[in-house]
């Protein structure tokens, strides 16, 4: 069965600096895809990043990065010049490329308290 | 335009009451997708519907749920009978789903069902 771990229940990190978010999987297929999600106090959940497993290029969205080490099944989140709006859970999934429903599966979150 | 809406926000209800939790997808989004998020459980995916129909609905976690979708659009998941084990929030995300890519799943702002 797939599986999706986040190590670290929570994090803090000062405004302006940089933090890194981990997170494991493990799946024994070749064809996958990975998110970060991002769900502050509100609830809605937003896509942060999305990486597919055959891009060995690492997916960045502005101050939002990941480095994804396919070998070592692993996809940590690095956010740079942390703002307090950064504040939020983070959530890393994960989804087979083969699968017929959809289905997410999640990681147990890190929470992230960004401090002014 | 509109993202995933969900209604009600919050739903206090009492042991043993039945509840219709609504979800509105995006437009012209074919997928649409339930999750329930709990403390003890974090997030588990319940079903999916492609168009009208939900080809695997064994992530249901009983009898007492069950959900629809019509016109390809709006979907309701009912629980019956609620017992305090149901409380969570209840996440509905939405893709345009292709068979060759999974699609990001854009979510909803939850509702927050309490049974008491």
């Amino acid at each position: 069965a797939q599986t999706v771990t986040q190590s670290q229940p929570e994090m803090s990190v000062q405004e302006a600096e940089t933090v890194t978010l981990s997170c494991t999987y493990d799946t024994s297929e070749s064809n996958y895809y990975l998110f970060w999600y991002k769900q502050p106090p509100s609830r809605q959940m937003i896509l942060v990043i999305r990486q597919e497993a055959y891009k060995q290029q690492n997916a960045t969205e502005n101050r939002f990065s990941v480095n994804f080490q396919k070998a070592a099944k692993s996809f940590s989140l690095k956010i740079s010049d942390s703002q307090l709006g950064d504040t939020a859970m983070y959530f890393c999934a994960f989804i087979s490329g083969s699968s017929n429903t959809g289905k997410l599966i999640f990681g147990q979150g890190t929470t992230l308290q960004v401090k002014p | 335009g509109a993202g995933v809406s969900q209604s009600p926000s919050n739903k206090v209800t009492e042991k043993g009451k039945d509840v219709e939790l609504r979800c509105d997808p995006i437009s012209g989004h074919t997928a649409l997708y339930w999750y329930r998020q709990s403390l003890g459980q974090g997030l588990e995916f319940l079903i999916y519907f492609q168009g009208n129909s939900a080809p695997d609905k064994s992530g249901l976690p009983s009898d007492r749920f069950s959900a629809e979708r019509t016109g390809g659009s709006v979907s309701t998941l009912t629980i019956q009978r609620t017992q305090q084990e149901d409380s969570a929030v209840y996440l509905c995300a939405s893709s345009f789903r292709d068979r060759e890519v999974q699609e990001t799943q854009y979510f909803g702002p939850g509702t927050r069902l309490l049974v008491l």
